[in-house]
């Protein structure tokens, strides 16, 4: 069964530029999580989308926004991008049966 | 708020040399504790879920306890393989929909 795929793995963007990250949940999974995690302030939760309705939302700006799609894949925007976003930016779906989460390998953003 | 302190940050054990990792954590009630092994680079992996006190979960040389303030991973006769960063995160009840909550993981480094 694959996991949870995140493209593209690598990118590297500019002050004041925007970015798209995608993820493809395992097949099955409704629910979808992105995370961010940086050395300074580890895993931090950005959003959760379950049947394209975002479901809970952390504490991040407005610059950073997802949505979900009918097949349950997920993407998420951050606009206006800072030096301070760049991250490991993590996805991570479950079914509604279990309680735990899988990652997928993550999106690493170099913001220059 | 639900809060999750992990130590110690850092941890260098010989090969065969047992321990055991902290997490305490606060939640308003415990939905699920998580433990999760993270490779520099890779996303997560996840390893176990607890949900009550007194539950312990084993898989190969690790073992997780909970108990109603923190839980443990003891890694027993570790090899170098076992090197990673161990991350704990909680699920709480104030937490809408999947929302974990991670603390700042135990990066383990096991030498030959």
């Amino acid at each position: 069964k694959a996991g949870v795929t995140q493209t593209p793995r690598y990118l590297i963007k500019t002050r004041g530029q925007q970015v798209t990250l995608s993820c493809s949940p395992i097949s099955g999974h409704r629910s979808v999580s992105w995370y961010q995690q940086t050395p300074g302030q580890g895993l931090q939760f950005l959003f959760e989308y379950f049947s394209e309705t975002q479901r809970n939302k952390g504490n991040f700006p407005g610059r950073f926004s997802g949505r979900q799609f009918s097949n349950s894949r997920s993407e998420m925007n951050v606009s206006t991008l800072e030096l301070g976003d760049s991250a490991l930016y993590l996805c991570a779906s479950k079914t509604e049966n279990t309680g735990e989460l899988f990652f997928g390998e993550g999106s690493r953003l170099t913001v220059l | 708020e639900d809060q999750v302190t992990q130590s110690p940050e850092a941890l260098r054990l010989q090969e065969g040399e047992s321990s055991s990792l902290n997490c305490s954590y606060t939640v308003s009630g415990l939905r699920g504790l998580f433990w999760y092994r993270q490779d520099p680079g890779k996303g997560p992996e996840f390893l176990f879920t607890l949900y009550s006190a007194g539950e312990e979960k084993e898989k190969e040389r690790l073992k997780a306890t909970l108990t109603k303030k923190e839980s443990f991973l003891h890694i027993t006769a570790p090899k170098p393989e076992d090197s990673a960063t161990y991350l704990c995160a909680v699920r709480g009840w104030e937490a809408a929909g999947n929302k974990l909550t991670f603390g700042g993981g135990t990066r383990v480094l096991v030498k030959p």
